[in-house]
């Protein structure tokens, strides 16, 4: 079975600074995808990046970036120039590729950004 | 709005009643999801849908938990004699690969 850890359940950081969030899975898979989504307070999750397993090259989406390590099976979340409309819950998520449906998510971390 | 809808937003009961909720996934999506999220916790699967087809349930879908997808639209989820351990936010997603899974803003439910 698939798991997700996020070891900070909550985090700060001031606005305009830059703020990296961690993730760790376990899986015996070699083809998967990971993502990180943003849910907002009472309002509904939205997906930030997605990273595919089999590309080397680290995604970047504008202010966010991931450190994907295959290896160390880890994929953090790199938020540049806080700002506070990213106060958030960020999950950490997992799909299997190959015909997977199923969304394995971590506890998720209580980011936030601070005038 | 084309994204992924869900009613009610807020649900109140009593502990043994029976509620439904409704999820209208982004209209070109054949595949749609429900998971429920707990507080503190990320959401977990409950069960899937290929069009009008339920391909796989959790075991975290009790026998008091019935979800339907007619004609591969419009998705409800039914949960008959609420229990106080039901009490969530029961979340809806679609997709139109098998990747990338579109939220709806769920609905809260609180079992008294």
């Amino acid at each position: 079975a698939q798991t997700v850890t996020q070891s900070q359940p909550e985090m700060s950081v001031q606005e305009a600074e830059t703020v990296t969030l961690s993730c760790t899975y376990d899986t015996s898979e070699s083809n998967y995808y990971l993502f990180w989504y943003k849910q907002p307070p009472s309002r509904q999750m939205i997906l930030v990046i997605r990273q595919e397993a089999y590309k080397q090259q680290n995604a970047t989406e504008n202010r966010f970036s991931v450190n994907f390590q295959k290896a160390a099976k880890s994929f953090s979340l790199k938020i540049s120039d806080s700002q506070l409309g990213d106060t958030a819950m960020y999950f950490c998520a997992f799909i299997l590729g190959a015909g997977s449906y199923q969304l394995t998510f971590g506890k998720g971390t209580k980011l936030s950004v601070i005038p | 709005d084309t994204g992924v809808s869900q009613n009610p937003r807020h649900k109140i009961t009593k502990r043994g009643q029976n509620v439904t909720f409704r999820c209208d996934p982004i209209s070109e999506h054949n595949r749609l999801y429900w998971y429920r999220q707990t507080l503190g916790q990320g959401p977990e699967f409950l069960t899937y849908f290929q069009n009008e087809a339920q391909l796989e349930k959790s075991r975290l879908l009790s026998d008091r938990f019935s979800a339907e997808r007619p004609k591969g639209s419009f998705s409800t989820l039914e949960i008959q004699r609420t229990e106080q351990g039901d009490s969530a936010m029961y979340l809806c997603a679609s997709s139109q690969g098998l990747v990338e899974q579109f939220f709806g803003p769920g609905t809260r439910l609180t079992v008294l």
